[in-house]
């Protein structure tokens, strides 16, 4: 069965400053794919940003970056400069059968000005 | 260009009780998914679709229903209301599960907050 862990509960971080939202799964497929999520405080889910397992490189999309970690199960978000409409929950996901996704239970990050 | 949109967006409803959200995209994506979202769970899969006229279970499948006669709906219904059942529901869809290896993103609907009394 497939498991997505995340441990940071929240996070408070200074404008401007560089974020790491941690996430680690669990899977026996050599075959999955990784994603994370932004909620708001308005509710909706926003797609972030999609690593695959079998792609080479860290995935990136503007601020977000995937500091992917296959050997250690890790796929861990980086948000570069944050900014004070980056407060939110983050959700990071799994997918192995292109379906189903798995969900953490998120990360509250809350960006000081 | 409205996307996935989800009625009602709130909802009040009572024990025993028949509900039903409906959920439209206008997208053609291939699959459909409901969720839920309690505290402290993440996201819960209740049910997907593959395409119109097929459907399957999530992990929380237990006192809804689902139908897709038409691509672009996927109405959830909740045959007889329980307290347990009061959280938020997400619809999504997306392209196809997967292709070229690759999984592809889900798209969400902006919820409805369903309270059972």
């Amino acid at each position: 069965a497939q498991k997505i862990t995340q441990t940071q509960p929240g996070m408070f971080v200074q404008e401007k400053e560089a974020v790491t939202l941690d996430c680690t799964y669990d899977t026996s497929d050599p075959s999955y794919g990784l994603f994370w999520y932004k909620q708001p405080s308005s509710g909706e889910m926003i797609f972030l940003i999609y690593q695959g397992s079998y792609d080479q490189q860290n995935a990136t999309e503007g601020r977000y970056s995937l500091n992917f970690q296959k050997a250690r199960k890790s796929a861990n978000l980086v948000i570069s400069a944050s900014q004070l409409g980056d407060s939110a929950m983050y959700f990071c996901a799994i997918s192995n059968d292109g379906y189903q996704l798995i969900w953490g239970a998120g990360t509250k990050l809350i960006i000081k000005p | 260009d409205a996307g996935i949109t989800q009625s009602p967006r709130y909802k009040i409803t009572e024990t025993g009780r028949q509900v039903t959200l409906m959920c439209h995209q206008t997208w053609s994506h291939s699959y459909m998914f409901w969720y839920r979202q309690d505290l402290g769970h993440g996201l819960r899969l209740i049910y997907y679709s593959a395409a119109a006229d097929i459907t399957d279970k999530g992990e929380v499948p237990d006192g809804y229903v689902v139908s897709r006669s038409k691509t672009e709906n996927f109405p959830l219904t909740l045959e007889s209301a329980t307290r347990s059942q009061t959280s938020v529901y997400f619809c999504a869809s997306s392209r196809t599960g997967t292709s070229g290896g690759t999984y592809n993103e889900q798209f969400f609907g902006p919820g409805t907050r369903l309270t059972v009394l």
